[in-house]
Parts: C-alpha cells; structure tokens; sequence
C-alpha cells in the first residue's frame, strides 16, 4: 500500500533555481494539499485542491506554484528559490464529501535546504 | 480566522505519568478538531477525532473531549509510555469551507517519555 509518496525525499537548492516537489496518492482522494513546516510554527497550507483541475491558495502561498491535472498526482513547484523556502514539506490527500469529516493522509515528507 | 493554540513544549514525562496536552480555538462554525502524531522521521498521521460538541475521540489510550463551551480539546492518557516519545499537533477543520480537510494546525508540541 503505497499510500502518499513524495519524491525527493531532500534536496538542496541555490538561491534563484527551480524545482518541482512530487506528490503522487493512489487511494483515489478528491482532496490534496502542501504544507510547511517550521520549527515553532507548526503546519501551514501552502496550496491545496479539491479534484483534478481545481485549485486554490492556502495560508502561505507566495512562491509556490501548483496544478491538478490528475487525481492522483499534485506538484509543487518554486519557480525561483529563496532561503526562506528552506523547511520541511508535507503533501496530504483525503476524502471529500459531506458526512466526511477529513482524516489527512501525509506523506513522509520532503526536506528543502535553499542557500 | 480560525485559530489553534497549543500549550508551550516541550513536555518530558517519566514512563506510566500522566499526560495532559492543553489546546484551545477560535472559530465562527462548528468545526470538527483533531489531535496528530508525527513520530520522529516520519509524516503526521490522525490519533484521534470529534466532529461535534461533547463527543470523545480516542485511540490507543489517548482521550479527548470536544468542549463548545470552554472551546478547547485537551488531549490526555492515564499512563505514558517510551513509545508516545512523539510531536502532537491539535488541529480542526470547518465544514462551511467546503473543503472539509483544509486544516488549521497549531504549533505542535514535542513529548518525551524516560524509561
């Protein structure tokens, strides 16, 4: 059971590249998300979406890009890296739907260091 | 915004003490609320839920009550063990969304249990 997986697992960055996080569920979840975490700051939503071709902005989404043009798949992409990307990044899938009250499935996360 | 405020951490506790994790919220609807774990290396996953007021979650030996009045959901267990050595994060969701798993985490406090 594969469950949420994230590729790189860590990855090191210079100020001004690209890259892309991979977020990839295969329990057939209508909903994903990103988060960062930060020491003492807990767990922020960067972006997220509700099904494939809908997506919307979370708490903290300046430098972040992200599309849905599938179920299963959900990248996360900084365009132009800068230290305070530097964190820990969650990508989490769930049920939608009324009744259904959002158990979050994460994956291990992906560590970025930006210098 | 909806809010949620944990106790300050870290917390060390002797294996078999008693653990109580204060958290409290703010929020204009009636949301549900959860208590998370995220064991060291690894992504968070649900302990525990409650979708409406005075309902009780548990699971593996830890406990928490949705309190409307008192607005908190205070996570406890009658005797820790080493194995509970983990980051808990409190966090809820409000259903008027209409993205019932966009979460609002807290900062997350870090247990440690001694021998």
């Amino acid at each position: 059971n594969a469950g949420v997986t994230q590729t790189p697992k860590f990855q090191v960055l210079k100020t001004g590249q690209s890259m892309t996080l991979q977020c990839a569920q295969d329990m057939n979840h209508e909903y994903m998300s990103w988060y960062r975490q930060d020491p003492g700051m807990g767990l922020r939503l960067i972006h997220y979406s509700v099904g494939a071709g809908i997506t919307d902005q979370g708490e903290v989404p300046n430098g972040y890009n992200v599309s849905r043009s599938t179920t299963e798949d959900f990248p996360l992409r900084l365009l132009s890296a800068a230290p305070s990307q530097t964190s820990v990044y969650f990508c989490a899938s769930s049920y939608t739907g009324t009744g259904v009250s959002g158990e979050l499935f994460f994956g291990e996360g992906s560590r970025l260091t930006v210098l | 915004g909806d809010s949620v405020t944990q106790m300050e951490g870290p917390v060390t506790l002797s294996e078999e003490a008693f653990l109580t994790i204060n958290c409290t919220y703010t929020a204009t609807g009636y949301p549900s609320l959860f208590w998370y774990v995220q064991y060291p290396g690894e992504g968070l996953q649900l302990l525990l839920k409650a979708t409406k007021a005075d309902d009780k979650g548990s699971n593996k030996g830890f406990e928490a009550t949705y309190r409307k009045e008192t607005t908190s959901f205070h996570l406890e267990k009658g005797s820790v063990q080493v194995s509970d050595s983990a980051v808990y994060f409190c966090a809820l969701s409000d259903p008027r969304t209409g993205a019932n798993s966009k979460l609002t985490f807290g900062k997350g406090i870090t247990l440690s249990v001694r021998p």
